[in-house]
């Protein structure tokens, strides 16, 4: 079974910073990689999709790399606000429409 | 587009009940997924059909679970009987065909077997 990594396990910063998501894989042979965001009590709702072509995805203050040769992503969230509260899942894509999920990182933007 | 939608959201039910959730994929997408989220697991793959064959059902737990897809439209997820371990969120999503898509997830329904 592949392994998806997320780290860390919850964060907690103030209003404006920027900071860093991770997720590591153990299997390189990804067909793509997306980070989704997921609110209390509701669905996954999908942020970036990079394909295993591409090396980073961009939408508003959100960019998502990828380095399949060392199984790692990141989520890169620029100046946080209070509304990027929640948490935070990878999922990286495998042929066969096979998915395989993190655990997830639960953010926290103090106003 | 409505996206996925899945009923009930919310089910509480007394051990040893029947329960059935429902899923309407997204119109045009031939692949459906359903998960389970847990504190302890995180989201597992139940069971996920293409153009409404089950594809892979390795993650089913066991025989009191089973799937259908009886049409493009519609799927189902019938736990009996049910089991307290059973509580957890039950989500659908589906994939449109082709390769490299994105996955779209419902609201989820939320279980609690007492």
């Amino acid at each position: 079974k592949q392994e998806v990594t997320q780290i860390p396990a919850a964060l907690s910063v103030p209003e404006g910073e920027n900071l860093v998501l991770n997720c590591s894989f153990t299997d390189s042979a990804i067909y793509n990689l997306q980070w989704f965001r997921q609110d209390p009590g509701k669905g996954l709702t999908s942020l970036l999709l990079i394909q295993s072509s591409q090396r980073e995805q961009t939408s508003g203050r959100l960019n998502a790399s990828l380095d399949k040769s060392s199984g790692r992503s990141t989520l890169y969230i620029a100046a946080s606000q209070p509304g990027d509260s929640a948490t935070y899942l990878c999922a990286v894509g495998y042929p066969g429409n096979q998915f395989y999920f993190g655990t997830g990182t639960s953010l926290t933007v103090i106003p | 587009d409505a996206g996925v939608i899945q009923s009930p959201r919310h089910e509480v039910t007394e051990m040893g009940q029947e329960v059935t959730l429902r899923c309407k994929p997204i119109s045009g997408h031939n692949s459906l997924f359903w998960y389970r989220q847990t504190m302890m697991r995180g989201l597992e793959l139940l069971i996920y059909f293409n153009n409404n064959v089950p594809i892979d059902d390795s993650g089913m737990p066991e025989d009191r679970f089973s799937a259908k897809m009886p049409n493009a439209s519609f799927s189902t997820l019938k736990i009996q009987p049910s089991e307290p371990r059973d509580s957890a969120v039950y989500f659908c999503a589906s994939l449109p065909q082709g390769f490299g898509n994105t996955i779209y997830f419902g609201e989820g329904s939320w279980l609690t077997v007492v």
